[in-house]
């Protein structure tokens, strides 16, 4: 399949250890964030979501943050694993006429054994 | 139950041929979105259907672009006169709807289907 993200940043991490990825936003007036990961050769797959009037919010090993003042969103993944290494995108939801959806450029996970 | 599905997986074509991408959403979905994917790049936003309401196009880069969904269902994103740039991975996602309040957003992607135009 395809890799995807040659040339993204990269965040290297120990197999076990918290990995936190950042993202900023382009639009305050964005009301809904999306977490996703992509594995090489695949679509993206949703991880988790956070609206806009919330500004942290848990799943299963996932954490996301979201600060509206800097317009900054995070991914917290809890001890790492290997099948976590994958590019992780950001996108927020905009209106602009219809909804949108901007998608960050993307932060490469690796997992280092 | 299936997922989102697309063909072909990979298209190579000379520059100047016209191609057709398909996107089978999945059933119940009213929302359809195509992107586009460079090598080492995010998701850009080409084109999204809701329901019955008109598309929109804002995404689209040319007018070599076009896209229409049939019977709210499948969709068939066209390029005209490919050029060398078109190539990347061209990702189609659909999703139960995409505003109201108390229903999911989530998008679920395709595969996608690798375009390369020599």
């Amino acid at each position: 399949g395809e890799s995807v993200g040659l040339h993204l940043p990269t965040l290297s991490v120990q197999e076990g250890d918290n990995s936190i990825i950042n993202c900023a936003y382009s639009n305050s007036a964005s009301d809904y964030f999306i977490w996703y990961k992509q594995e090489s050769g695949k679509g993206p797959q949703f991880i988790i979501d956070i609206r806009s009037n919330m500004d942290k919010r848990q799943g299963q090993r996932v954490t996301v943050l979201l600060n509206k003042t800097v317009k900054h969103l995070s991914l917290q993944i809890a001890a790492t694993q290997p099948g976590d290494s994958a590019v992780y995108f950001c996108a927020e939801r905009v209106r602009s006429g219809t909804y949108k959806y901007i998608f960050g450029t993307g932060t490469r996970l690796k997992v280092l054994a | 139950g299936a997922g989102v599905s697309q063909s072909p997986s990979n298209k190579v074509t000379e520059k100047g041929k016209d191609v057709e991408l398909r996107c089978d959403p999945i059933s119940g979905h009213t929302a359809l979105y195509w992107y586009r994917q460079s090598l080492g790049q995010g998701l850009e936003f080409l084109i999204y259907f809701q329901g019955n309401s008109a598309p929109d196009k804002s995404g689209l880069p040319s007018d070599r672009f076009s896209a229409e969904r049939t019977g709210g269902s499948v969709s068939t994103l066209t390029i005209q006169r490919t050029q060398q740039e078109d190539s990347a991975v061209y990702l189609c996602a659909s999703s139960l709807q995409s505003t109201g309040t108390g229903v999911s957003y989530e998008q679920y992607f395709g595969p996608g289907t690798r375009l390369t135009v020599t």
